[in-house]
């Protein structure tokens, strides 16, 4: 059972371009909802996050859109560039002292083109 | 990195044998936590501390113990290592609410 589904699997964009990565989860009691940027041979890093008493958070060119009734949750990169060519994860948790028990979507890698 | 060393960074063991993996943190943080990531898994919760000798099981601990003896160390065991054992583990912490990963640990089992 898949509480967390990432799509797409991959993801080819220009340089300039908005990639966009949605996620939708089944677990209304979810109350963290971070993303991971994974380069090859590294951990994951976390890049944003949100909670859901926020509709949209922004920290540079990276959004994270939230819609609570619609369970879904997604990350725009914006001015996309070749050094964001990397594997994206959003992932899920429940309770404040639990954001560390994470449940990961299936994961996208997006390939920027120069 | 947050402080997290994992140890060994590669390994190559025979199916049967017992594999512990190793993970080292500096910052003295109190929740510690093993994932194991799968091409078209994402990372899955193996088993996770929240504190010295104070564990639980994750999403997938079939086949896997921990310990936790001292605070900055969280061992990951594969009593009897399977084919389907073969991964890349992770070990993270949790700082200030929020997730931070070692560098990994791939694992081969033949």
């Amino acid at each position: 059972q898949q509480q967390v589904k990432q799509s797409p699997q991959s993801l080819i964009v220009q340089k300039g371009g908005i990639s966009i990565i949605n996620c939708a989860y089944e677990n209304t009691a979810f109350d963290y909802f971070p993303w991971y940027q994974q380069f090859p041979g590294k951990g994951p890093a976390l890049l944003i996050a949100i909670r859901p008493d926020v509709s949209e958070k922004k920290e540079g060119r990276f959004t994270i859109s939230f819609n609570k009734s619609a369970k879904q949750f997604s990350l725009h990169i914006m001015d996309s560039q070749p050094g964001d060519s990397a594997t994206y994860f959003c992932a899920a948790s429940r309770g404040s002292s639990n954001t560390g028990k994470l449940i990961f979507g299936q994961g996208t890698t997006l390939q920027v083109k120069p | 990195d947050a402080g997290i060393t994992q140890s060994p960074r590669h390994k190559v063991t025979e199916t049967g044998t017992p594999v512990t993996l190793r993970c080292h943190q500096t910052e003295n943080h109190r929740y510690m936590y093993w994932y194991r990531q799968d091409p078209g898994h994402g990372l899955r919760l193996i088993h996770y501390s929240y504190g010295v000798k104070d564990t639980d099981k994750g999403e997938v601990s079939d086949g896997y113990s921990v310990s936790r003896s001292k605070t900055e160390d969280f061992l990951l065991t594969l009593e009897s290592a399977t084919s389907s054992q073969t991964s890349v583990y992770f070990c993270a912490i949790t700082f200030e609410g929020r997730a931070f990963f070692g560098q990994g640990t791939r694992l081969t089992v033949v």
